[in-house]
Order: structure tokens, then C-alpha cells, then sequence
């Protein structure tokens, strides 16, 4: 098993451009989530899903959107970017209770 | 959601039995407590979980006061390997596989020679 995968793993981005994070799992966990860490501070829940076609907003979704057309992909959408969205972006699935993550992505919005 | 506090930071040396504690004075009655370990550019992984008294796997053990307000986290022997970020985290487990759990700041464990 791959576990979670991410992609891309670095990206550079434009204030106002758009951009889509990559998120797949093949462990057939139901739930899903979306984290951002800062520079030396914890993760942040963004949004979260239960299952295909359910999610749910976590601590700090301004600015995102997700979507959860499948099992095992849960793709995190930004839509204008701004250079607080400066994050490395974790994505994680779950059995019970453990979090399996993804390696991150880390964007920089200049 | 219970907030977490913990030691920002501790030093050990190799081979000392290392203990972090956690405090979470406002855990409801359904919250589980579980640690996470996260290394530089890596997504944290997890450690170990409990609900009360202790808890042991093949890394570490987890020591829960009947009132569950804190917990410490006991790393047996640490290793230069051993430094990382720990977590401490309380939440729910949800119905079908998944939990909510709120990260805070973690502990910044240093392991030298």
C-alpha cells in the first residue's frame, strides 16, 4: 500500500491564482482530512470528510474548498490565493484512532 | 473541542527514560487522549492512544490519572532518533473510522549524545 500521497510536493503561486491540492489514499479509510502547519505552530484543521460526497468544515476553512467525489480522493481547492495561505498543507485519512498522513505539500504564495 | 497544554520544550540524553505530560483540564467524558510524533518535513505519525490508566505499545506508555486531566507520554530509552515534535491531542472518536482531534503547539524533544 502507498498509504496518503500528496502533489504537488512544493509549489509557488501568484497572489489571485488558483490552484488544486492532490490528495489519495488506498486504505479505504471513510474519513479524511485537510490540515495546514505554519512555521513552528501545530496543525490546523481545514475541512474534513466522513465519506464520499460528505465534508465539513474544520477550524480555518475561509479560503478553501474540498470536494469528495471518491472513496479515496480528497482534492483541497484554493481559490485566490493570498500570501497568508503560505502553509505546508498535510492531508491525512483515518482508521479508528489513528491519522495516517500524507508527506505534505508546502506552497509559498508570493 | 478540550485544549491541550504542554511543555514547549525538553532536552534528554541517549538512553534516559524521557516523560512528557499534557494537561487538559476540560476533557468531556467521550475524549480519548492521543500522542503524535512528528519529524522536520514529515506529516506526524502516531504514537500511542488511551482512555484511562495505562496504556503500553512496543515505543512508549501512556499513564492517565483517574480524574484525566493530564496524561505523560513515557519514552523508554530515547535515541538521537527520538527528537521530534510530540503532540498531545484529546478528541472524539466518530462513528465509521474517524476521529476530531485538535493539534496545539506539541513539545520539542531534543535527544543528545
Amino acid at each position: 500500500n502507498a498509504g496518503v500521497t500528496q502533489t504537488p510536493k512544493f509549489r509557488i503561486l501568484k497572489i489571485g491564482q488558483s490552484m488544486t491540492l492532490q490528495c489519495t489514499q488506498d486504505m479505504n479509510h471513510n474519513y479524511m482530512y485537510w490540515y495546514r502547519q505554519d512555521p513552528g505552530m501545530g496543525l490546523k484543521l481545514i475541512y474534513y470528510s466522513v465519506g464520499a460526497g460528505i465534508t465539513d468544515k474544520g477550524e480555518v476553512p475561509n479560503g478553501y474548498n474540498v470536494s469528495r467525489s471518491t472513496t479515496e480522493d480528497f482534492p483541497l481547492r484554493l481559490e485566490l490565493a493570498a500570501p497568508s495561505q503560505t502553509s505546508v498543507y498535510f492531508c491525512a485519512s483515518s482508521y479508528r484512532e489513528t491519522q495516517y498522513f500524507g508527506p505534505g505539500t508546502r506552497l509559498l504564495v508570493l | 473541542l478540550a485544549k491541550t497544554t504542554q511543555p514547549i520544550s525538553m532536552d534528554s540524553y541517549e538512553g534516559q527514560e524521557v516523560n512528557i505530560t499534557c494537561s487538559h483540564n476540560n476533557i468531556a467524558t467521550n475524549d480519548y487522549i492521543t500522542w503524535y510524533q512528528q519529524f522536520p518535513s514529515q506529516g506526524p505519525r502516531f504514537i500511542i492512544q488511551g482512555y484511562k490508566t495505562k496504556v503500553t505499545n512496543e515505543v512508549a506508555s501512556l499513564f492517565i490519572p483517574a480524574d484525566r486531566k493530564s496524561s505523560t507520554l513515557s519514552l523508554p530509552r530515547v535515541s538521537l532518533s527520538d527528537t521530534a515534535v510530540y503532540y498531545c491531542l484529546v478528541g472524539l472518536i466518530l462513528t465509521g473510522g474517524g476521529n476530531k482531534l485538535t493539534f496545539g503547539t506539541g513539545t520539542q524533544l531534543k535527544v543528545e549524545l
